[in-house]
């Protein structure tokens, strides 16, 4: 059974840059949650996607986007990249529905993207 | 005001000692609760949800208090390989967005 996979696993970009992280969930999760970590903090919420929409949001600039895939694969683009969006990026997935059920909201994490903006 | 709030520790405790986390949370209308676990640079792995009726899985217990707002985890008989840093998380109605704590380190010592 495939966990949550990332990628890439480490990347180095300057500031004023793009970039484009990819996650796919694990097998059978049809939604997606991205995450920041900065050194010695807690995951902050970035936003969270089901059934191709971002259904929530966290406290974070329109510099961040997303996209969900049919196939419930995601990605979380940051435009312009300050050195403080450094940090490690999280994707963890769940379900958001279980027929018959309320959802757990139980999430499972991949091994993440560090990040570093020079 | 942090919407979750935890000790960052660190607990230095000794092999089989009982070891207590507490975790308070801002929003009363919070609808899920959970205990992570995170390693050294490794990502947050589920240790357990929290119910109302509290629950235990081994050696580990979850309490959660409503009225006061706060989240227990008690880890009896601690094992070196519980050394790790440990994550409240809050979740809100229908389980669309997750406020995690700042997290609280233990290091269990031969």
């Amino acid at each position: 059974d495939a966990g949550v996979t990332q990628s890439p696993t480490h990347l180095i970009k300057t500031r004023g840059q793009q970039v484009t992280l990819r996650c796919s969930p694990k097998s059978g999760h049809d939604t997606v949650s991205w995450y920041q970590q900065a050194l010695g903090q807690g995951p902050q919420f970035i936003f969270q996607y089901y059934e191709e929409e971002e259904r929530q949001r966290g406290n974070f600039p329109d510099r961040f986007s997303g996209h969900q895939f049919p196939n419930y694969s995601s990605e979380l683009n940051v435009n312009a990249l300050l050195l403080g969006d450094s940090a490690l990026y999280l994707c963890a997935s769940s379900l958001g529905s279980i027929p018959g059920q309320a959802a757990s909201g139980e999430q499972y994490f991949g091994p993440g993207t560090r990040l570093t903006v020079t | 005001r942090k919407e979750v709030e935890q000790d960052p520790g660190p607990f230095n405790v000794p092999e089989g000692a009982t070891v207590a986390f507490n975790c308070t949370y801002s929003n009363s209308a919070s609808q899920s609760f959970f205990w992570y676990r995170q390693d050294c640079r490794k990502e947050p792995k589920l240790l357990m949800s929290v119910y109302s009726s509290g629950n235990e899985d081994g050696r580990f217990t979850a309490q959660l208090n409503r009225a006061s707002q706060y989240i227990s985890l008690l880890i009896r008989d601690s094992k070196l390989s519980d050394s790790a840093t440990y994550l409240c998380v809050v979740g809100s109605l229908n389980f669309n967005k997750f406020y995690f704590g700042s997290g609280t380190k233990l290091n269990v010592k031969p």
